[in-house]
């Protein structure tokens, strides 16, 4: 069954505490992306990576971190750098060729205690 | 800039009328634009993808329509029902990445 996967579903952190969240897929998608959704306002690009071993800033990457080492891997890690690090996070990979259609993994909800 | 606004932000019908949601961007020079299902507190669901050179797109009671020289796309569904109940984003696809509306909240009253 194909799909993007992401853990946890909740994570709660301390301030000044790093966390990393996971994004898995098996849609043999080359492009993978991390949005961050805060209530009332639409989805911000954070990072996005078109291939392994390669990725680049979005609008708001600061406080936040990525490794692409695996086509179907980008975890994403949330620094201490990060001001206002609460939000909902969202995975996405697209479809390469004509087509460009995006698809997202259920999300993880952040929460900095 | 590509900005993405998408009116009214929140919508009740009752039960089986027929929904429109509008979109509009400002820069024409999209690849495509695509529709997005979202039910609270979990991930978007793709509904339709329209690109830049169709007029629309259609998938049972949805139907996308597409005019690129005016940025703007509208979503109509046909006979409303309670399970359409959730928010609905609209997102066009320039340069690298997809911009995104802050999307139209439905509610289909039984």
């Amino acid at each position: 069954d194909g799909g993007i996967t992401q853990s946890p579903k909740y994570l709660f952190r301390k301030e000044g505490q790093n966390v990393t969240l996971s994004c898995e897929q098996n849609l043999n998608h080359d492009a993978m992306y991390w949005y961050r959704q805060d209530p009332g306002q639409g989805l911000r690009l954070i990072y996005y990576s078109q291939i392994v071993n390669d990725f680049q800033k979005g609008d708001i990457a600061e406080g936040y971190s990525v490794s692409r080492e695996k086509k179907e891997s980008f975890p994403l890690t949330v620094t201490s750098a990060q001001k206002n690090p609460t939000a909902f996070y969202l995975c996405a990979s697209r479809t390469s060729g004509g087509g460009n259609e995006q698809f997202f993994g259920p999300g993880t909800r952040l929460t900095v205690l | 800039k590509q900005e993405v606004t998408q009116i009214p932000a929140a919508l009740s019908v009752p039960e089986g009328e027929n929904l429109v949601l509008n979109c509009s961007f400002t820069d024409s020079a999209i690849y495509n634009l695509q529709w997005f299902r979202q039910d609270p507190g979990k991930g978007l669901t793709s509904l339709l993808l329209i690109q830049s050179s169709q007029r629309e797109q259609t998938s049972g009671r949805l139907n996308a329509s597409l005019d690129k020289s005016s940025g703007r796309s509208t979503l109509y569904i046909a006979a409303s029902q309670p399970g359409d109940s959730a928010t609905y984003l609209c997102a066009v696809w320039g340069d690298y990445k997809l911009s995104f509306g802050a999307g139209t909240t439905v509610t289909v009253r039984a």
